[in-house]
Parts: structure tokens; C-alpha cells; sequence
């Protein structure tokens, strides 16, 4: 049962800039965290939207160069990449949040859907 | 930062019991999820809550958290088991953090 569907990835040059989007059930109200995957690697968090649009938090790694969005008016959420690195390769995946109380996002969340994923290479 | 730790590998033979770690600072303080990847797909959230199970998951995966550990147990492991796994926590309310994965042979 597919939930979340990733699209955008694709090969590019370091210094560009990538945008990767994310719909499906729960997109416009949950929160929704990006989580990537380098080959043959763990799962490191990229960055988090809370389910009210208002607070957006990002790993070290990308901030200052990533930035979510969400466009609820089409069930919609962004991932802007700018000054892509060779290390930003990945598998990037989409997830919803669920908490305690539903879908307010806190401390307490965890990942309940994920999405299969969009491979963004980077490489001169 | 906050720092999960889990062992980078485990084995285990078909019916035993399968025992994972991840281990952080005061991390029983902290709600833990787990996730299980097999080869080529995406995670799936197998524990939330330290301890509870989302509808499909078997009762065989069970779940705790105290100290600085939290543990994913597998029961009656089967083949089908064979996965990494990978434990999740906040460090606070704007970072999230994943342990960095266990992969599980069954022998």
C-alpha cells in the first residue's frame, strides 16, 4: 500500500541545485520528515516540517543549503537542494510523522509511512 | 550532538531470539521507534513508543527502553527476519536523530 511517492532525483553536477517533492495521504497535514540514504549507508535525517507548516528544522549537514516547503493547495512538499555536494548523494525518502495525540509533531513522533525513495547523484 | 549506538551486526539462528541495542545518553527518557529495511525497499516502522506495535507488525518484535538502552527483541526468528534495523529518537524538538543500523543475519 503505497502512501508516499517521492520524485525529482536524478543525476547532477556539484554546485547545482535540485528539488525534490513528496505527495500522498497525510502530505498537507502531518508532519513530514526527509531521511536519506548514501549506497551502502545507514539512514540519516535530513529535516523536518511540523504538521502546522510553521516550524522547519534541518540537520547540520544541509543547513543553511536545503529548505522544505509545503504547498497545501495541492497536497504537496518541497525539498530545495542548493550547492549540491558529492556527498549529498543518496536515496532520498519522504515520512510521515504520527504522534501520541495524532498529528501534532513533537518529541514524542515517530515515522509511521514512508515513501520508496529518489535517488539524487551527484557527480562531476 | 546526540549519538545513538547500535552494534553493526548480529546473528542469530531461525526460532531463537534476536536481540538488538541502541544505546544513548539517558535515552529512557526518550520515546524510541524501530525500523526495519530489507534489501532494495524502504524502511518500515515495526515499534513506536518504545514498546508498541502498529497493525502488522508481529507479536513476535517486542520492544524496551530504560537507562541508556533501548532493546529490539525478536522472537521465533525467521528467515524472513533477515534486515537491517534501525532505532530512532529525538534529541529535542528540532533534531532527529537514527542509530546507525544493525544488520541481521539469520544463520
Amino acid at each position: 500500500q503505497v502512501q508516499l511517492v517521492e520524485s525529482g532525483g536524478g543525476v547532477v553536477q556539484p554546485g547545482t541545485s535540485l528539488r525534490l517533492a513528496c505527495v500522498g495521504s497525510g502530505v498537507s497535514n502531518h508532519g513530514i520528515h526527509w531521511v536519506r540514504q548514501a549506497p551502502g549507508k545507514g539512514l540519516e535525517w535530513v529535516a523536518v516540517i511540523y504538521n502546522d507548516g510553521l516550524k522547519k528544522y534541518y540537520a547540520d549537514s544541509v543547513k543553511g543549503r536545503f529548505t522544505i516547503s509545503r504547498d497545501s493547495s495541492e497536497s504537496k512538499l518541497f525539498l530545495h537542494m542548493e550547492s549540491l555536494r558529492v556527498e549529498d548523494t543518496a536515496v532520498y525518502f519522504c515520512a510521515r510523522d504520527r504522534g501520541p495525540s495524532g498529528t501534532e509533531t513533537s518529541t514524542y513522533s515517530w515515522l509511521e509511512a514512508w515513501g520508496q525513495g529518489t535517488l539524487v547523484a551527484v557527480s562531476s | 550532538s546526540y549519538d545513538l549506538t547500535q552494534p553493526p551486526s548480529e546473528s542469530v539462528l531461525p526460532g531463537q531470539t534476536a536481540t538488538i541495542t541502541c544505546s544513548g545518553h539517558e535515552l529512557g527518557a526518550k520515546f524510541v521507534s524501530w525500523y526495519q529495511q530489507r534489501p532494495g525497499q524502504s524502511p518500515l516502522l515495526i515499534i513506536y513508543q518504545d514498546s508498541k506495535r502498529p497493525s502488522g507488525t508481529p507479536d513476535r518484535f517486542s520492544g524496551s527502553n530504560s537507562g541508556n538502552t533501548a532493546i529490539l527483541n525478536i522472537s521465533g526468528t525467521q528467515p524472513s527476519d533477515e534486515a537491517d534495523y534501525y532505532c530512532l529518537a529525538w534529541e529535542d524538538s528540532t533534531s532527529v536523530v537514527f542509530g546507525g543500523g544493525t544488520k541481521l543475519t539469520v544463520l
